[in-house]
């Protein structure tokens, strides 16, 4: 079972509409949940970061995690042509080699 | 300003050459870092640096050797080129350890012909 799974799209929505993006992990050793943002020939930049399981609201932003299950969610509200991008999640361990490790990333286009 | 730049831009070259790219931060942050984003966008970490020490080294061929002068310069440097050195390779700094922000360079698009 690969330690991160991200669903690589590509997903295509209308300006407006809600959009779920989702990753899947099965190291039970992170701690720590982010969700990255690049547009294309960009680099990466945070866009959410979360520690503990539950929702965590930034604007039309909602990061979900369930520890339980191993998987977390990004749900964008309101969704905008500037919201095209490809999302990254990420995750890190605690101790040890602290390292970022990243879902494969899943390119999502916003429509006008 | 920009926070962490990254020469060059692009970089295309023949196999089997040495070439090196440079990464500078102006963040004042003590953490610096060399991901490698592969034609799939997948993104892996390669080194860390914590105050010019080497504190993460992930399974990367000894081709690749990091470089830090300071601890707002953190250059790479790759000998023997191969095709499958092939890669977008992106800079990244933080304040302290991992747990802190990653801020991200706009990557090195290196193309090995």
């Amino acid at each position: 079972q690969k330690e991160v799974e991200q669903d690589p799209g590509p997903l295509s929505v209308p300006e407006g509409a809600i959009v779920s993006l989702n990753c899947t992990y099965s190291n039970s050793a992170f701690q720590y949940f982010m969700w990255y943002r690049q547009y294309s020939r960009k680099g990466p930049e945070l866009l959410m970061y979360t520690y503990s399981s539950g929702n965590k609201e930034d604007g039309r932003f909602t990061a979900q995690v369930d520890k339980s299950s191993k998987y977390i969610s990004l749900f964008i509200r309101d969704s905008q042509p500037s919201d095209s991008a490809t999302y990254l999640c990420a995750f890190l361990t605690q101790g040890g080699s602290e390292k970022l490790v990243f879902g494969k990333g899943t390119k999502l286009t916003v429509n006008p | 300003d920009t926070a962490v730049s990254q020469t060059p831009k692009y970089l295309v070259t023949q196999m089997g050459n040495d070439k090196s790219i440079k990464c500078e931060q102006n963040l004042g942050h003590d953490t610096m870092y060399w991901y490698k984003q592969d034609s799939k966008k997948f993104l892996k970490i390669m080194f860390s640096y914590n105050n010019k020490e080497l504190i993460i080294n992930e399974t990367v061929p000894n081709r690749f050797s990091p470089k830090s002068p300071d601890k707002a310069h953190l250059n790479l440097h790759i000998n023997s080129l191969e095709l499958g050195d092939s890669a977008v390779y992106f800079c990244a700094s933080s304040q302290g350890v991992a747990t802190d922000t990653q801020y991200f360079g706009p990557g090195t698009r290196l193309t090995v012909l």
